[in-house]
């Protein structure tokens, strides 16, 4: 299932920098996508999402990006900081309320101090 | 805050052995579902349940695989016959009707 694809396995930034996630999807159906973000021996934790129909939401020091016609999301941190090493997960879905969310293989990042 | 619990956090069992796998989704959400992260793989849905039925199921699913609710609380997903591939962390999530599914912790299943 290649449909939500992270080609990143792994991420290091200096803490206080930009952190740049992407995220590339297959399906044009999807029209909501979610970022999570991952502890070791933790769950998904819910971090932030967005619509198909904005190109942007923030919510502090994160924002995600979505440009539907090259089918591509980012999220970006900043600043990073040291707590926010984690795998980070793209999620996608369908706009049903019971819609599966499928996601991408996750993007490890790294901030060092 | 609210959070979704599971139990156990880690189960081994034998081949071929039957397992619970047990969920207390938040209190006011709808929508449930089972997803499974085998090592080194991605997160893959299983399960979607509402009004207490199957609202989608994926390939994975198949008939070894059940999902209940017995009571208001509990969310359970039974694998009848368990086999060495059904070795993988199996994390619950559950919804209201906004669009965040929001996921438990996890049970580590070692099938050997």
């Amino acid at each position: 299932d290649q449909q939500v694809k992270q080609n990143s396995p792994s991420l290091s930034v200096q803490e206080g920098r930009i952190s740049i996630l992407n995220c590339d999807y297959t399906n044009s159906m999807f029209d909501y996508f979610l970022w999570y973000k991952k502890y070791p021996a933790e769950g998904p934790t819910f971090l932030i999402s967005i619509s198909s129909i904005k190109d942007k939401n923030e919510d502090g020091r994160f924002t995600v990006f979505l440009n539907k016609s090259a089918k591509h999301l980012s999220l970006h941190i900043v600043p990073s900081q040291p707590g926010d090493s984690a795998v980070y997960f793209c999620a996608a879905s369908v706009k049903t309320s019971g819609s599966r969310l499928t996601f991408g293989e996750g993007t490890q990042l790294t901030v060092n101090p | 805050e609210p959070e979704v619990t599971q139990t156990p956090s880690h189960q081994v069992t034998q081949m071929g052995q039957e397992v619970i796998l047990r969920c207390v989704p938040i209190s006011n959400h709808l929508y449930f579902y089972w997803y499974r992260q085998i090592l080194g793989q991605k997160v893959e849905f299983l399960v979607s349940f509402y009004n207490n039925e199957i609202s989608e199921k994926s390939e994975i699913f198949d008939d070894q695989f059940s999902v209940e609710r017995p009571d208001g609380s509990n969310f359970t997903l039974k694998i009848r016959s368990t086999k060495l591939e059904d070795s993988a962390m199996y994390f619950c999530a559950s919804k209201q009707g906004a669009y965040e599914q929001y996921f438990g912790p996890g049970t580590r299943l070692t099938v050997t």
